[in-house]
């Protein structure tokens, strides 16, 4: 079965620090790979993904994530993180060959908070 | 604009009471589905659907239903709400065309069922 763990509930730095948020998955095959973030009252954004090829995928707002299949990760990481960065973020999974379920369900994780202090 | 669009954002009604949360894509996505959001327990899916008149449990369906007439339209049914179902919602739609791409949501629905 697929499973998503995001260890952390919640991640505090402090701004101009690099930020780091974990995200460790299960599936079968090889995975398909999302980060999403949540601001208040908002929904979810697509922030970046992992389908194929070079391990490290860079995506919005200066977020990058890397993929190693060895450790069965896919953290997310920022090199300078913003106040403004505080939100909410899930990690999702998506085996490609779970022909069971549909194409487009993702399983998600429970969410970890990153607090970004001045 | 892009968009997925719920509607009501917030809703405070009483036990029993039907309820219809509607969700509207102008993406033309052949994927669409309704989550829930509780704290501690991330999203959690409880219809999808493939296309028009598709759909299909996800993993908390009970007290729930679906329907979708129109590719755009995936409204969320309540029959009989139960205060266990006061919760955040969120609908979501996605292209199907090719694999991994990402889901669009829409900014959700905080029901509190008293």
């Amino acid at each position: 079965a697929q499973s998503v763990a995001q260890p952390e509930d919640q991640v505090n730095v402090a701004e101009g620090n690099p930020l780091t948020v974990k995200c460790t998955y299960s599936v079968s095959g090889n995975p398909y790979l999302f980060w999403y973030v949540q601001y208040p009252n908002r929904g979810l954004q697509f922030l970046l993904k992992y389908i194929t090829g070079d391990n490290l995928v860079k995506g919005s707002y200066g977020f990058e994530a890397e993929f190693n299949k060895s450790q069965t990760s896919f953290h997310l990481k920022k090199p300078s993180a913003l106040v403004s960065d505080s939100a909410l973020y899930f990690c999702a999974v998506r085996d490609p060959y779970d022909y069971g379920g549909s194409q487009g369900n993702l399983i998600f994780g429970k969410g970890t908070k990153l607090s970004v202090k001045p | 604009e892009a968009q997925v669009t719920q509607n009501p954002r917030y809703l405070i009604t009483v036990t029993g009471k039907k309820l219809t949360v509607t969700c509207s894509q102008n993406m033309n996505h052949e994927y669409m589905s309704w989550y829930r959001q509780d704290p501690g327990l991330g999203l959690r899916q409880i219809y999808y659907s493939m296309n028009v008149e598709v759909t299909d449990k996800g993993d908390v369906p009970e007290g729930y239903k679906v329907s979708r007439k129109e590719k755009r339209n995936f409204p969320l049914i309540l029959e009989s709400p139960s205060p266990n179902q006061t919760s955040l919602y969120f609908c979501a739609s996605a292209w199907t065309g090719v694999y991994g791409q990402p889901q669009h949501f829409g900014d959700g629905t905080r029901l509190s069922i008293l």
